[in-house]
């Protein structure tokens, strides 16, 4: 089975920085996902981390330690288009497994 | 390049009708997904289609939903009869290939609504 588990929500101001923290069991890996969710819309997708370490894309980052089945999307220089819900989706051998996903609030 | 398109984009039925669902993924991707999002719950994964074939349907709920995919191009998804707990967004996703390193992109969803 697979077990994901990020914070609910969280709120940042506008121009900081923001780190959301994914850990995930699975039975079989093959890389995770983060997509960004606005309200009523599609997921999109921002990364996908297969090896260990930081990916760098722009203001956004994802860093992932398979050993410690753990995660973590970066956000820097945030903008108020940046409140949306963040997916932690790990991969397992074909299928992706979503969390509930944390919903991000940024204040001016 | 066309994304992954879904339709009908919003339906509304009542209980005990029938809805059918498309999908057209982009094009060239063999690997075809449904997922679907019941109301304050997580995305679930409901299906997968490589090329033609059911490569794992574990997540399908129950035998009132059948997905076809004749061709391996567009892809169905019925649900008969529809009960309320239907009700949610439907997300087709596609991929080039399952494996390490491909990106899997999903289309705006089919949202349903049964009364």
């Amino acid at each position: 089975g697979q077990n994901i588990d990020q914070p609910t929500e969280m709120t940042a101001t506008e121009g900081a920085i923001v780190q959301i923290n994914c850990t995930y069991q699975t039975s079989g890996f093959n890389g995770l996902f983060w997509y960004q969710q606005h309200a009523g819309e599609a997921p999109t997708f921002l990364s996908y981390n297969v090896l260990d370490g930081l990916e760098e894309k722009g203001r956004f980052s994802s860093f992932l330690s398979r050993s410690k089945g753990y995660s973590y999307l970066l956000l820097k220089e945030l903008q108020m288009k940046d409140s949306a819900s963040y997916l932690c989706a790990p991969r397992g051998y074909q299928k992706v497994t979503f969390g509930t996903g944390t919903k991000l609030q940024v204040i001016p | 390049e066309a994304g992954v398109t879904q339709f009908p984009s919003h339906s509304v039925i009542e209980k005990g009708q029938t809805v059918t669902l498309r999908c057209d993924p982009i094009s060239g991707h063999d690997n075809l997904y449904w997922y679907r999002r019941v109301m304050g719950k997580e995305i679930k994964f409901l299906l997968h289609f490589v090329k033609e074939s059911k490569q794992d349907e574990s997540g399908m709920p129950n035998n009132r939903f059948l997905a076809e995919r004749t061709g391996g191009t567009y892809s169905t998804l019925k649900v008969q009869p529809a009960e309320l707990e239907d009700s949610g967004v439907y997300f087709c996703a596609s991929s080039q290939d399952s494996g390490p390193g491909n990106t899997i992109y999903f289309g705006e969803g089919s949202w349903l609504t049964v009364v």
